[in-house]
């Protein structure tokens, strides 16, 4: 089952705002992940993290791998209408069958 | 469009029932995954298969089973079918098989409704 929080749950700002949203969970991961739903679609992967402290941008997004290796942080800077839908945060062990986690989403809206 | 088919689009089914969902990659893509969707569990990795071969295993119950092809389409099957199981159930595509997927493709998903 789920392992990671993610919050907040959902978001709403103003268009030129910046927005940040974290993970964190009780076991360790070797590798995170941050995607984007958008309605009726699937999952598109914007950032992966894979050492502890690294961080990553992708244009107007940045992340972050946590120290610990228990969470993550994504962050948008100046958002734009088209950054609206769910962000997902997904943990990856290395170990054990069950080696991929998503958090419970984060729902953004911008409101222009 | 991803590139990424899936069949059927809706699918409705009674309690009991076995189901199979069918999953065709990107063109050259040899990693096809499964991911449930749902109300109540979020997005959930199932599995994945690389050239055929299972590579990794996520939250798959016992009565879920799937299976790569030679020509690299992939089916998931369902049986005994729950109301729980209703969800979204969608497969993506990558080149290679590494975890993580890196670049991946999703298909636009399977929602099954089980009553």
């Amino acid at each position: 089952g789920q392992q990671l929080n993610q919050s907040p749950q959902s978001m709403f700002i103003q268009e030129g705002e910046d927005v940040s949203m974290n993970c964190t969970s009780s076991s360790i991961f070797n590798t995170w992940l941050w995607y984007k739903q958008d309605p009726g679609e699937g999952p598109v992967l914007l950032i992966a993290l894979y050492k502890a402290g690294e961080l990553t941008s992708n244009g107007r997004l940045t992340a972050q791998f946590g120290i610990t290796r228990k969470d993550s942080f994504l962050n948008i800077s100046a958002s734009i209408p088209s950054d609206v839908g769910i962000y997902f945060c997904a943990g990856i062990k290395q170990t054990g069958a069950n080696n991929l986690f998503f958090g419970t989403g984060t729902r953004l809206t911008v409101i222009p | 469009d991803s590139g990424v088919t899936q069949t059927p689009k809706h699918l409705i089914t009674a309690t009991g029932q076995r189901v199979t969902l069918r999953c065709s990659p990107r063109s050259g893509d040899l990693s096809v995954y499964w991911y449930q969707q749902s109300l109540d569990q979020g997005l959930q990795f199932l599995i994945q298969y690389y050239n055929g071969e299972e590579r990794a295993k996520g939250n798959i119950l016992e009565r879920f089973s799937a299976q790569q092809f030679p020509d690299l389409h992939s089916e998931l099957n369902l049986s005994s079918l729950e109301l729980g199981d209703s969800a979204l159930y969608f497969c993506a595509s990558s080149r290679t098989g590494g975890m993580p997927p890196g670049t991946q493709y999703f298909g636009p998903g399977t929602r099954l409704t089980v009553l």
